[in-house]
């Protein structure tokens, strides 16, 4: 069983903020990994992949991975109320391979407020 | 920039019936994906479609289930006869190359 869990929130943080969102997986032989938000009712959006160790920035989203511990973090700087959402972390056995199925953990809920 | 286009958004179907939900991919992706989501749950994998063929399907994609890319654009997912337990999201997603995966807006089934 290829499990990916999440802390299960929900978390809320101020505006301004850093929101820290964390993520393990039990199969050792995952490549790649992504963060996915999720707006209620809508469909997963990717924010950000991440397929070797240690940090990947993108604006205000960084992306940590550690595959000895099995754990991806993502934090989100100066967080807005926009930010409010489900985020989705996802785990994938391949890379540029037909083994595309995507784990999906059940996410955190985060709340930004003003 | 391109997005994957899924319909219709919302379908409503009498248990046992059959539903075709349809996708059409970013152009130039190569790997086709359908997930579904229950309310409340995880997102779940159903199958994977490449080089005109499923390459993985999951416990859950069954043979009441089947996937079709009838022409270049469009990808499509057949539920032969619907039951209660099919109502969900379901998502389309594509990718160039096997990695990241894109989704669609979803269709929401209902089975009533």
């Amino acid at each position: 069983q290829k499990e990916v869990e999440q802390n299960s929130g929900p978390l809320s943080v101020p505006e301004g903020a850093i929101a820290s969102l964390n993520c393990t997986y039990s199969d050792r032989v995952s490549q790649s990994f992504f963060w996915y938000r999720q707006y209620s009712g809508k469909s997963p959006e990717l924010i950000m992949s991440i397929y070797s160790n240690g940090d990947k920035e993108d604006g205000r989203f960084t992306a940590q991975l550690n595959k000895a511990s099995q754990y991806v973090s993502l934090l989100i700087r100066d967080s807005q109320p926009s930010d409010s959402a489900t985020y989705l972390c996802a785990v994938n056995r391949g890379r540029g391979s037909t083994l595309g199925r995507l784990y999906f953990g059940r996410g955190t809920q985060l709340t930004v407020w003003p | 920039e391109p997005e994957v286009t899924q319909t219709p958004s919302h379908q409503v179907t009498q248990m046992g019936q059959e539903v075709i939900l349809r996708c059409v991919p970013i152009s130039n992706h190569l790997y086709f994906y359908w997930y579904r989501q229950i309310l409340g749950q995880k997102v779940e994998f159903l199958v994977s479609f490449y080089n005109n063929e499923i390459s993985e399907k999951s416990e859950i994609f069954d043979d009441q289930f089947s996937v079709e890319r009838p022409d270049g654009s469009n990808f499509t997912l057949k539920i032969r006869s619907t039951k209660l337990e099919d109502s969900a999201m379901y998502f389309c997603a594509s990718s160039p190359a096997g990695e990241t995966q894109y989704f669609g807006p979803g269709t929401r089934l209902l089975v009533l």
